[in-house]
């Protein structure tokens, strides 16, 4: 099955500064990636998600890019705010399966 | 909308006692995911439903953990007897469309676990 590998566990900036978040998936069919973030006691929300026909998405300060060939993709946060604190999960899919996770990255950002 | 309904919010139980954790998803959804959060691994599929048939459960750690969906508005995540390893945060999701695929998951706020 699928297995997705998250970098890094943990990722300390100071306000303003961007943030890179790193993952790579294992089953070549996998065509979805999405992009989760989760609030201290909340559940995980969908942020911003891409498809294998795509190589980059952006929406405001987030951004996320996929390499199909290399299997990987990342998640990159510009002009960091508090409010970015949380941690944010990967995860990937083929057609007919569920989302599988990465472990998840616990962003700090220090005003 | 609500959304995703999960109940007990905390549960703290004994070892050797049974826990039922109950899930309400999204009206019209009709697929519903169980997920694990430990520290150590991460969210963790368990099983999944659509249209109230279990189409994955190759998650579930062992037959101590069963799970049901009696409706299209009701599921249960059941672990009997529980351990002090099953202790983690449990979320229940679900997700529209005419596909499985397809479609943003929606969590529930989670039900955490603690097994003395």
């Amino acid at each position: 099955g699928e297995n997705v590998e998250q970098h890094p566990s943990t990722l300390s900036v100071q306000e303003g500064d961007s943030a890179v978040i790193k993952c790579t998936y294992s089953d070549s069919a996998s065509n979805y990636f999405p992009w989760y973030k989760q609030e201290l006691g909340k559940g995980p929300q969908l942020i911003i998600d891409i498809r294998s026909n795509v190589g980059e998405k952006k929406d405001q300060r987030i951004a996320v890019t996929l390499n199909k060939t290399a299997k990987h993709f990342s998640l990159h946060i510009t002009e960091t705010q508090p409010e970015d604190s949380a941690v944010y999960f990967c995860a990937a899919r083929k057609a007919g399966t569920a989302l599988i996770f990465g472990k998840g990255t616990t962003l700090s950002v220090s005003s | 909308d609500a959304g995703v309904i999960q109940s007990p919010r905390h549960e703290v139980t004994e070892m050797g006692q049974e826990v039922t954790l109950r899930c309400k998803p999204i009206s019209g959804h009709n697929s519903l995911f169980w997920y694990r959060q430990t520290m150590m691994r991460g969210l963790e599929l368990l099983i999944y439903f659509n249209n109230n048939v279990p189409i994955d459960d190759s998650g579930m750690p062992e037959d101590r953990f069963s799970a049901k969906m009696p409706n299209a508005s009701f599921s249960t995540l059941k672990i009997q007897p529980s351990e002090p390893r099953d202790s983690a945060v449990y979320f229940c999701a679900s997700t529209g469309g005419r596909y499985l695929v397809k479609g943003e998951l929606f969590f529930g706020e989670g039900s955490r676990l603690t097994v003395l």
